[in-house]
């Protein structure tokens, strides 16, 4: 079946590094891959969309890479602030194919800036 | 652009109690997707809908969760007789038909 996996302990940063949060999965081959934000008490929040003929995407201080033969995504935000605080969830499509799928998601990753 | 409303936001039942869950997605969204976030885990699907339809529901409990959306808009997500391991918090989200999902802010139930 298929499976995602994330560091589901938290990740400490101090201010102003980069950090990289690590998504691996098995038994799949999909069509993008996307990234989500939690905040708590909140919903996800979309944030990147990476297709599987990308190698990179960058959006402001946040750059994801797809490694389709690791089967592995690599979320990056530099310079990261205190407000960077969050969990971050992988999400990939429940059927392989593209469109408006439901999504699988990993556990997150809790991600802390510290000041 | 108003974003997905539910309601309601927090909901204490006793187990084998029923409880229902609304939901109104982005004006002009014909995806609706229902998913179940228990603590410490991420969200797992349980049905999406297409405009009033029935896309995926394979990862949906059928004995005790039920759901419908009849006019292609808002939503309900129904569960009865709960249980304890429903404690949960229950998301909508909404799409366009691109890969893109809009989510609301949950509702947190907790099953006594």
């Amino acid at each position: 079946s298929q499976k995602i996996e994330q560091n589901s302990e938290a990740l400490n940063i101090q201010e102003g590094k980069t950090a990289t949060l690590t998504c691996n999965y098995t038994n799949y081959s999909p069509a993008y891959l996307q990234w989500y934000r939690q905040d708590p008490g909140r919903g996800p929040v979309f944030l990147l969309l990476i297709r599987e003929n990308e190698k990179e995407k960058r959006k402001e201080r946040l750059k994801v890479t797809f490694d389709t033969t690791l089967k592995q995504s690599l979320f990056h935000i530099t310079a990261s602030q205190p407000a960077d605080s969050a969990t971050y969830l992988c999400a990939l499509p429940g059927r392989s194919g593209g469109g408006a799928d439901g999504l699988t998601f990993g556990k997150g990753t809790h991600l802390i800036i510290q000041p | 652009e108003a974003g997905v409303a539910q309601s309601p936001r927090y909901k204490i039942i006793e187990k084998r109690q029923s409880v229902a869950f609304w939901c109104n997605p982005i004006s002009g969204h014909a995806t609706l997707y229902w998913y179940q976030q228990i603590l410490g885990q991420g969200p797992k699907l349980l049905i999406q809908f297409q405009n009033n339809g029935v896309v995926d529901d394979s990862q949906l409990p059928k004995d005790r969760f039920s759901a419908e959306r009849l006019k292609g808009v808002d939503s309900t997500l129904k569960i009865q007789p709960a249980k304890l391991e429903d404690s949960a918090v229950y998301l909508c989200a909404s799409g366009a038909g691109q890969e893109t999902q809009y989510f609301g802010p949950g509702t947190r139930l907790l099953v006594l």
